[in-house]
């Protein structure tokens, strides 16, 4: 069974600031995708990763694949209120058809 | 709007009623999902439709019947649910191709309560 961790869990920071979330894996994946969600609505797709170094920018977003495609992570710069939501990221292997789903970075961006 | 539409958005329903949700894409995917998503808890993969067929029942319980008319189009009947089932039900679709790298696109969601 192939599980995406991300980490941290939680996160606070005040608007303005720069934060990393993670998500780790011990499988290798053909590709990787980043999601936000906000409350009561599905998640929202912000980017997907396929080679192994990539490194991709979405505006303030800098997301990056692992070398061995088994780890990414995700930077914001300068932080917005806007920027408050559930972030999650899913896996899809080779092998499988289904995509896999970490459980989730909530971040809460302050005034 | 994300190509994913789901209906209702929300729904509060008794335990002993039957009630169906319902998904329609327009991207032309060839698979579609529903996952459960609870308070504190990751997004559950419940049933996958790849060209109509059923693929996929992540040991689902009986309450829940899915039905997939075409592959546009997702239901989710419900009957004689719990109230621990209550949740935000969300539809998905992508493109699987072989070789190729998908992505999925989710609807806004259903938020059912049950009572």
């Amino acid at each position: 069974t192939q599980l995406l961790e991300q980490s941290p869990q939680f996160l606070s920071i005040q608007e303005g600031e720069n934060l990393t979330v993670y998500c780790n894996s011990s499988s290798v994946f053909s590709s990787l995708q980043w999601y936000r969600q906000e409350p009561g609505e599905g998640p929202v797709l912000l980017v997907t990763v396929v080679t192994g170094g990539e490194v991709k920018k979405l505006k303030r977003l800098t997301f990056q694949f692992g070398d061995a495609r088994k780890d990414s992570s995700l930077h914001i710069t300068a932080a917005q209120t806007g920027d408050t939501g559930l972030y999650l990221c899913a896996g899809k292997s080779n092998y499988g058809q289904n995509f896999v789903f970490g459980p989730g970075t909530r971040l809460s961006v302050l005034p | 709007e994300t190509g994913v539409t789901q209906t209702p958005r929300h729904l509060v329903m008794g335990m002993t009623n039957k009630k169906s949700l319902k998904c329609e894409q327009h991207l032309g995917h060839n698979a579609m999902y529903w996952y459960k998503q609870s308070a504190k808890k990751p997004l559950e993969l419940m049933f996958v439709y790849n060209f109509k067929e059923q693929t996929e029942n992540n040991s689902v319980p009986s309450r829940f019947s899915p039905e997939c008319p075409n592959s546009s189009h997702l239901f989710l009947h419900l009957h004689t649910l719990q109230p621990e089932d209550s949740a935000l039900y969300l539809c998905a679709s992508s493109q699987v191709e072989a070789g190729g790298f998908a992505e999925a696109f989710f609807g806004q969601g259903t938020r059912l309560t049950v009572v």
